[in-house]
């Protein structure tokens, strides 16, 4: 079975310094992982995905991160926090093999972001 | 390209209430997602459909939760009798599985349905 554990249920930096938000996942196959985030009252956007190409993935808004096969990790970063980035991040792997699987989600990191 | 439609965004109902919620999937997209969030959780899968056909609806509670997608396009999803534990916000995906490499295993979502169950 597919899981991910994001590290950290809340995350508060001051504007202008670096994000960095954890997630590990468990997975039987080669996996397919995602960031997305939400905004309050929004619905979930994709920031970012890993099909196993590049293992440094550059998403939407100045966000990456960084697939560690040896880690079993997808961390998420960003250089330079803006007060819009504050939301709810999701760090998801494919439930499967095929292009056609459910997404497993973590229970979310809350991001905060401090004037 | 218009995204994925759900209604109603939000609804209040009594316990024991029955409601519906109503998916248009991205036009063209063959698979179509529910998912259940609850308040402060990750969404979880509640079913699975590819065109028309139940794909997995193993999370589903069965004697309380129907879906169906008919012609396979819009879907929608029944409580009847709903819960407390069924407040959540709901939420509908699409993909499309033969999608190319850049769009692999991408899925779609709506803006969600907001359930209070008082």
């Amino acid at each position: 079975a597919q899981s991910v554990t994001q590290l950290d249920s809340h995350v508060s930096v001051s504007e202008g310094t670096p994000v960095l938000l954890r997630c590990n996942y468990s997975s039987s196959y080669s996996p397919s992982l995602f960031w997305y985030v939400q905004h309050p009252n929004k619905g979930l956007q994709l920031l970012l995905k890993y099909t196993s190409a590049a293992t440094l993935v550059k998403g939407i808004n100045g966000f990456e991160a960084e697939f560690k096969k040896s880690e079993t990790s997808f961390h998420l970063t960003k250089p330079s926090a803006h007060m819009s980035d504050a939301a709810e991040y999701f760090c998801v792997v494919s439930g499967g093999d095929s292009g056609n699987t459910p997404l497993v989600f973590g229970k979310g990191t809350r991001l905060s972001v401090i004037a | 390209e218009a995204g994925v439609a759900q209604s109603p965004r939000y609804k209040i109902i009594e316990k024991r209430q029955s409601v519906a919620f109503w998916c248009n999937p991205i036009s063209g997209h063959a698979t179509l997602y529910w998912y259940q969030q609850i308040l402060g959780q990750g969404p979880k899968l509640l079913i699975q459909f590819q065109n028309n056909g139940v794909v997995d609806d193993s999370q589903l509670p069965k004697d309380r939760f129907s879906a169906e997608r008919l012609k396979g396009v819009d879907s929608t999803l029944k409580i009847q009798p709903a819960k407390l534990e069924d407040s959540a916000v709901y939420l509908c995906a699409s993909s499309d599985p033969t999608g190319t490499k850049s769009s692999y295993n991408e899925q779609f979502f709506g803006p969600g349905t907001r359930l209070t169950v008082l």
